[in-house]
């Protein structure tokens, strides 16, 4: 199985460009979320979905956009982008169980450059 | 809100001994899961080892363990045997129930372990 799989895996962007990062997964689950990664903060969630066409914000939705059209897919996407989202972004994806020790399965993640 | 907390940026320990990375969390609830993942230099998430808060032994998983204090709220991982493999940045995270909502993670900040040979 590919498991999640993103793309593109390095991107440089110029300010107030636009993009889409894309994030697939094989394994038919319902959970999925994006997160970014900062030097000494860790991974903080920007947005989630539950399930296709249900979304939610995270801790840090401010400039980015999602949508949930299919169960496998889950694009992020910046509007407009700034330095300060120069991050390296990982989506992730979980299966909706009553267990909520189950593992969440983690793309390789994509490192963003904002100039 | 609930928030985790890795008070140690770095550590490191020689190969072969054992080494400790310390986690602590916030929370009003009862329920909840913790975990540890391990990032190597490839920025693969990968899972160590979970906990369930509900449970009072702590878990094990080959040479890596918690010490899981609930009243404390600390969740330690300790690496036996340490291998030159085991250099990464480890993350502890902390999940609410399913039945409270989605199964979003709530992270620390990170610990890079570096192995000396």
């Amino acid at each position: 199985n590919a498991g999640v799989t993103q793309t593109p895996k390095f991107q440089v962007l110029k300010t107030g460009q636009s993009m889409t990062l894309q994030c697939a997964q094989d394994m038919n689950h319902e959970y999925m979320s994006w997160y970014r990664q900062d030097p000494g903060m860790g991974l903080r969630l920007i947005h989630y979905s539950v399930g296709a066409g249900i979304t939610d914000q995270g801790e840090v939705p401010n400039g980015y956009n999602v949508s949930r059209s299919t169960t496998e897919d889950f694009p992020l996407r910046l509007l407009s982008a700034a330095p300060s989202q120069t991050s390296v972004y990982f989506c992730a994806s979980s299966p909706r169980t009553p267990y909520s020790g189950t593992e969440a399965f983690f793309g390789q993640g994509t490192r963003l450059t904002v100039v | 809100a609930q928030t985790v907390t890795q008070s140690q940026p770095e550590m490191s320990v020689q190969e072969a001994e054992t080494v400790t990375l310390s986690c602590t969390y916030d929370t009003s609830e009862s329920d909840y899961y913790l975990f540890w993942y391990k990032q190597p230099p490839s920025r693969q998430m990968i899972l160590v080892i979970r906990q369930e808060a509900y449970k009072q032994q702590n878990a094990t998983e080959n040479r890596f363990s918690v010490n899981f204090q609930k009243a404390a709220k600390s969740f330690s991982l300790k690496i036996s045997d340490s291998q030159l493999g085991d250099a990464a940045m480890y993350f502890c995270a902390y999940r609410r129930p399913s039945y409270q909502g989605a199964q979003k993670l709530v992270f620390g900040q990170g610990t890079r372990l570096t192995i000396n040979p």
